[in-house]
């Protein structure tokens, strides 16, 4: 299957600071990813939708001016927390599917991302 | 009404035993279906999908589809503690600003020695 890369892998910053999470495609271009939040004992949450070249698609209750996401190439997503807070602290998952793939309606995860704000 | 439920468990089978997880979700327009394993602490990965009504099966997983009844299960053989996890069932559902792909809360299964 396609794998996705993301980095780091576990974070632990200060409140208020600022946190970049990368999400890499890396044997398959993706026009789209996704990202995804989950607190303990609960499900995966769709954050938002990454659209290579426009514009991130947010769901809603999620604000878009904390969660910063930029996706510049065919292989990259990137999550920035901005200003993070304690009731940050969460999973931060990434997804993409490979559209050109032997099966394209499936979604290949990255490991996540286990930030920790004091 | 959740758009896909699971019964959070614990479901405990003993080893060698057949663990039956269930999934029902109210979209009947969802064409798009999967079963993902998630150990403690780690992402989802995919253990099955189907898209059409009826079983599929791959080595000691099977998962079967009812679009009529809305209902998707997964049944594990032979299991084994290693199949200890969560499972989430997930399904693409098509709606208005697109396809997503939604989660259960997901059903821990403990295969017990």
């Amino acid at each position: 299957g396609a794998v996705v890369s993301q980095h780091p892998s576990w974070v632990i910053c200060k409140s208020g600071t600022s946190v970049k999470i990368e999400c890499r495609s890396l044997d398959f271009q993706a026009t789209t990813m996704f990202w995804y939040r989950q607190f303990p004992k609960q499900s995966l949450m769709l954050m938002a939708t990454s659209n290579e070249g426009s514009k991130a698609t947010y769901e809603q209750g999620v604000e878009k001016d904390k969660f910063l996401i930029n996706h510049a190439s065919l292989t990259l997503s990137t999550l920035t927390v901005t200003s993070a807070h304690p009731e940050d602290s969460s999973f931060y998952i990434c997804s993409a599917r490979d559209l050109v793939g032997q099966d394209m309606n499936i979604q290949y995860f990255g490991a996540g991302t286990r930030l920790s704000v004091l | 009404q959740k758009e896909v439920e699971q019964n959070s468990g614990p479901l405990s089978v003993p080893e060698g035993a057949i663990a039956s997880l269930n999934c029902t979700y109210s979209d009947r327009v969802s064409q798009s279906f999967f079963w993902y394993r998630q150990y403690s602490g780690k992402s989802p990965e995919l253990i099955m999908s189907i898209y059409s009504n009826g079983d599929k099966e791959d080595g000691r997983f099977t998962a079967q589809l009812n679009k009529a009844s809305q209902y998707v299960s997964l049944l594990i053989r032979d299991s084994q503690p290693s199949d200890s996890a969560t499972y989430l069932c997930a399904v693409r559902i098509l709606t208005g600003g697109g396809n997503k792909l939604t989660f259960g809360t997901g059903t821990q299964l403990k295969v017990e020695l």
